[in-house]
């Protein structure tokens, strides 16, 4: 199947400092992707849908100033979580889908677990 | 209102044994797509097995098959002779024509955990 690779798979940082996570699609054209927020033992939450050359689709009560996201090309994808607080701790989760048609799967990368001190 | 409805937050197994995790839809659309997805505690998700609303047969793939209930609005994952690897959080999710730009609706999750 697809690959999609998230870098870096696990960072800590301080509050305040500003975090950027990377997702790839290794082998195949992604012109969406997708941004989730998980939180342990619960479902993923999807905090923003991003768009190859144009601005990226924010879900309701997700804060865009916060959460920077930019896809740079048809491959990369990028999360920055600005001046980031300990309540910014979780895991973060990227996924592409091969087409539009429901029929496809979308492949996710491996997620990022963030935790800010 | 939700788009995917897994009612049970916890299930427990045998070893060797089967078992099935619930999964209800809501949709209008008549054409969309049914997945399952497990994540274990490594946090990756993993791509278990897809049913499209106009296939005819359930979907099988190795130990785990789909049974699909179209009047019901059920898609429910069997998971045949269970292993130990198998204990790890499961999610339904569907796409329709009306979701945006291919999103996929994910249901609360089953915590499946099996012993020896």
């Amino acid at each position: 199947g697809a690959v999609v690779s998230q870098h870096p798979s696990w960072v800590i940082c301080k509050s305040g400092t500003s975090v950027k996570i990377e997702c790839r699609s290794l082998d195949f054209q992604a012109t969406t992707m997708f941004w989730y927020r998980q939180f342990p033992k619960q479902s993923l939450m999807l905090m923003a849908t991003s768009n190859e050359g144009s601005k990226a689709t924010y879900e309701q009560g997700v804060e865009k100033d916060k959460f920077l996201i930019n896809h740079a090309s048809l491959t990369l994808s990028t999360l920055t979580v600005t001046s980031a607080h300990p309540e910014d701790s979780s895991f973060y989760i990227c996924s592409a889908p091969l087409s539009g048609r429901v029929t496809d799967t979308q492949y996710f990368g491996p997620g990022t677990r963030l935790t800010v001190l | 209102a939700q788009k995917i409805t897994q009612t049970q937050p916890g299930m427990f197994v045998q070893e060797k044994e089967a078992v099935t995790l619930d999964c209800t839809y809501d949709t209008s659309d008549p054409s969309y797509g049914l997945f399952w997805y497990k994540q274990p505690s490594s946090g990756e998700m993993i791509f278990l097995i897809y049913q499209g609303s106009y296939d005819q047969q359930n979907a099988t793939e190795g130990r785990y098959s789909l049974n699909f209930q179209k009047a019901r609005k059920s898609a429910n994952l069997v998971i045949s002779a269970s292993q130990l690897g198998d204990s790890a959080m499961y999610f339904c999710a569907m796409r329709d024509r009306g979701s945006t730009l291919g999103r996929l609706y994910f249901g609360r999750g089953t915590q499946l955990t099996v012993w020896p």
